[in-house]
């Protein structure tokens, strides 16, 4: 079975450009979730998709957003990027994300640069 | 909120020796506890998870953790340090509820020296 997979790999863009990123969950998994990872920031959750619908969202400003597929696939999107935007944005799924030990399969991520 | 501290950003081992990485979780209610640990570029690969079931929990690559509710802490342990177990390791706690993000702790980054 495949594993999550998010494209692309690496994204360099400048400032005030926008920027869509793609994951493909586990074939099956229905809940995918968005974590931006950076230095000084750490791991932070930005939301979680379940059915079509966010479920949960971090505390991320408006130019952050994302949508799911019927298919599970999710796309998050920054707009009017900034420096601060650089990290590394993981995707993760799960079945359906309903129980508070479900385990979480994550991708590769994508390493946005902004200069 | 709950959330996990992390104590040491970096810890460094000798190959054989025994590696013990430190987390502490914040919560009058035991929460459900992960340790993720990622190698270079790469994603998060879950190593184990406390469900309450008991309180020593085995993962993979020889990995376990023991769910101390007096000190509030949840160690990741190994008796055995190899060199492939150089990466940075993160605990993280999932809060009971509705709420389904993961809390990460800020990660330590394991050194194994030959």
């Amino acid at each position: 079975k495949a594993g999550v997979t998010q494209t692309p790999r690496y994204l360099i863009k400048t400032r005030g450009q926008q920027v869509t990123l793609s994951c493909s969950p586990i074939s099956g998994h229905r809940s995918v979730s968005w974590y931006q990872q950076t230095p000084g920031q750490g791991l932070q959750f930005l939301f979680e998709y379940f059915s079509e619908t966010q479920r949960n969202k971090g505390n991320f400003p408006g130019r952050f957003s994302g949508r799911q597929f019927s298919n599970s696939r999710s796309e998050m999107n920054v707009s009017t990027l900034e420096l601060g935007d650089s990290a590394l944005y993981l995707c993760a799924s799960s079945l359906d994300g309903g129980a508070t030990n479900e385990k979480l399969f994550f991708g590769s991520g994508t390493q946005l640069s902004v200069l | 909120a709950q959330s996990v501290t992390q104590l040491g950003s970096h810890v460094s081992v000798s190959e054989g020796a025994l590696v013990l990485l430190r987390c502490n979780y914040s919560s009058s209610v035991p929460p459900y506890l992960f340790w993720y640990v990622q190698y270079p570029n790469q994603g998060l690969q879950l190593l184990l998870k406390y469900t309450s079931a008991a309180t020593l929990v085995k993962g993979i690559n020889g990995f376990e953790a023991e769910f101390k509710k007096s000190e509030t802490s949840f160690h990741l342990t190994k008796p055995s340090a190899h060199m492939s177990d150089a990466a940075e390791y993160f605990c993280a706690v999932r809060p009971s509820g509705s709420a389904r993000q993961l809390t990460f702790g800020s990660g330590t980054q394991l050194t194994v020296l030959p």
